[in-house]
């Protein structure tokens, strides 16, 4: 069974780009997540999503960062314009309705 | 949501010796899991355990939902179990998104 498949696997910007990455879940997971990793933390949840309706998206700095899920199944994270703090790792996560959460092996952001 | 305090921060330990790993979170859970993060960075699911135990190979993992606190246990160490393990809960409102913990740091020396 393929697992959660992310890109680009690594991205280097200025500050003020933009920047989009994209998240395959495994098949069948109704559930996806978007969950943002700075060095030395805990991954943080950023936005969940079941199908293609968003659940939960109350840590997402909406004012720069935006995300869809178009057709249930994949979907793609965005950053405009991106902030030297936003240098992190972007993990995506699936589940099968809120059971055991499946991560990718994430995209590392640099922000210069 | 709730608060996840994991301990020790870290912990650095020889080949072959058995350790513990403390989670202790501020609320009642219905989803509690375990998660290994390896030195490549790749988060790796280890247990879903709300309550009970459960074992799998050299690892177990024991949550006592009415003391709010889980334990998980690695036995024989060997140098592919250091990284980081995370606690995780329920981020709360309703959805089943997770709050992790800061993590146990594990290094096993050969």
């Amino acid at each position: 069974e393929a697992g959660v498949a992310q890109s680009p696997r690594y991205k280097i910007i200025e500050k003020r780009q933009s920047v989009a990455f994209w998240c395959n879940p495994i098949s069948g997971h109704a559930t996806l997540y978007w969950y943002q990793q700075i060095l030395g933390q805990g991954p943080k949840l950023l936005i969940q999503f079941q199908n293609n309706g968003v659940v939960d998206d109350s840590q997402l700095p909406k004012d720069r960062f935006s995300a869809e899920r178009l057709k249930g199944v994949d979907s793609t994270l965005k950053i405009q314009p991106a902030k030297l703090e936003d240098s992190a790792v972007y993990l995506c996560a699936s589940s099968l309705s809120g059971g055991s959460a499946f991560f990718g092996q994430g995209t590392r952001l640099t922000v210069v | 949501g709730i608060q996840v305090e994991q301990s020790p921060p870290d912990l650095i330990l020889q080949e072959g010796a058995n350790s513990t790993l403390r989670c202790n979170f501020s609320d009642s859970v219905n989803n509690l899991q375990w998660f290994h993060q390896n030195p490549w960075g790749q988060l790796i699911n280890l247990f879903y355990i709300p309550s009970g135990t459960k074992q799998n190979g050299r690892l177990s993992a024991t949550t006592v939902a009415t003391e709010r606190y889980s334990l998980l246990y690695i036995s024989s160490s060997q140098t592919t179990d250091s990284g980081v393990y995370f606690c995780a809960g329920p981020s709360g409102g309703g959805a089943d998104g997770l709050t992790f913990g800061k993590g146990t740091h594990l290094i096993i020396q050969p």
